[in-house]
């Protein structure tokens, strides 16, 4: 099946620090989601982004599908931006497969 | 009022025993998933429903059973729960519109199997 590989593993900023996100993937998708999990467990779809560039509020997305990768922009980061960043594709087999995600602390 | 809701949020329940965790949805979708997500990994999908009549096994779904009761309840089943398969497990609705298929969780459901 599909593989999805996110970078890094682990982030630690700083308030206010810009950081940047990255998600490859092994083929060719027509669809990509990028999901926040938050401390207390709560997943949350941040975009749906296959091609392009989006953008919601400090956070924006960008898939170039041609080089199958997609990376996710946190900009003035804030504490509650910590969690964990998931991007997933769907694959071969027509559902989701999640990447292992990007641990993000924002310390004050 | 949340669109996805998930019971029990917590369950701690000792090996061998059955085990049910319930989804309801308001948000009028006929797809919906069960997933679970073991520490520091990503989700793994255990079944998906498309519509009422339509289910499906996922990545994982030995030791797991499913009923689609209406559009709205989907429900997941441990027949004879096992220490490993303590998770956390999420329950998550899409309406299947094109490629743009978004899914909508739901809180989750911490189990503990002792």
């Amino acid at each position: 099946g599909i593989q999805v590989e996110q970078s890094p593993p682990d982030l630690i900023l700083q308030e206010g620090a810009n950081s940047t996100l990255r998600c490859n993937f092994s083929d060719s998708v027509n669809n990509l989601q990028w999901f926040h999990q938050n401390p207390w467990g709560q997943l949350i779809n941040l975009f749906y982004i296959p091609s392009g560039t989006k953008q919601n509020g400090r956070l924006s997305a960008t898939t170039v599908a041609t080089e199958r990768y997609s990376l996710l922009y946190i900009s003035s980061s804030q504490t509650t931006d910590s969690g964990v960043y998931f991007c997933a594709v769907v694959g071969s087999w027509g559902k989701l497969q999640f990447g292992a995600g990007t641990q993000v602390v924002v310390t004050p | 009022d949340a669109d996805v809701t998930q019971t029990p949020r917590n369950r701690i329940t000792k090996t061998g025993k059955r085990i049910m965790l319930e989804c309801s949805q308001t948000k009028g979708h006929d797809r919906m998933y069960w997933y679970r997500q073991d520490p520091g990994l990503g989700l793994q999908l255990i079944y998906y429903s498309f519509d009422v009549k339509d289910i499906n096994k996922g990545e994982i779904s030995d030791g797991y059973s499913v009923s689609r009761q209406a559009q709205a309840k989907f429900s997941l089943s441990l027949e004879s729960a096992i220490p490993n398969q303590t998770a956390l497990y999420f329950c998550a609705t899409s309406d299947g519109v094109g490629a743009a298929d978004t899914q909508y969780f739901g809180p989750g459901t911490r189990l503990t199997v002792l």
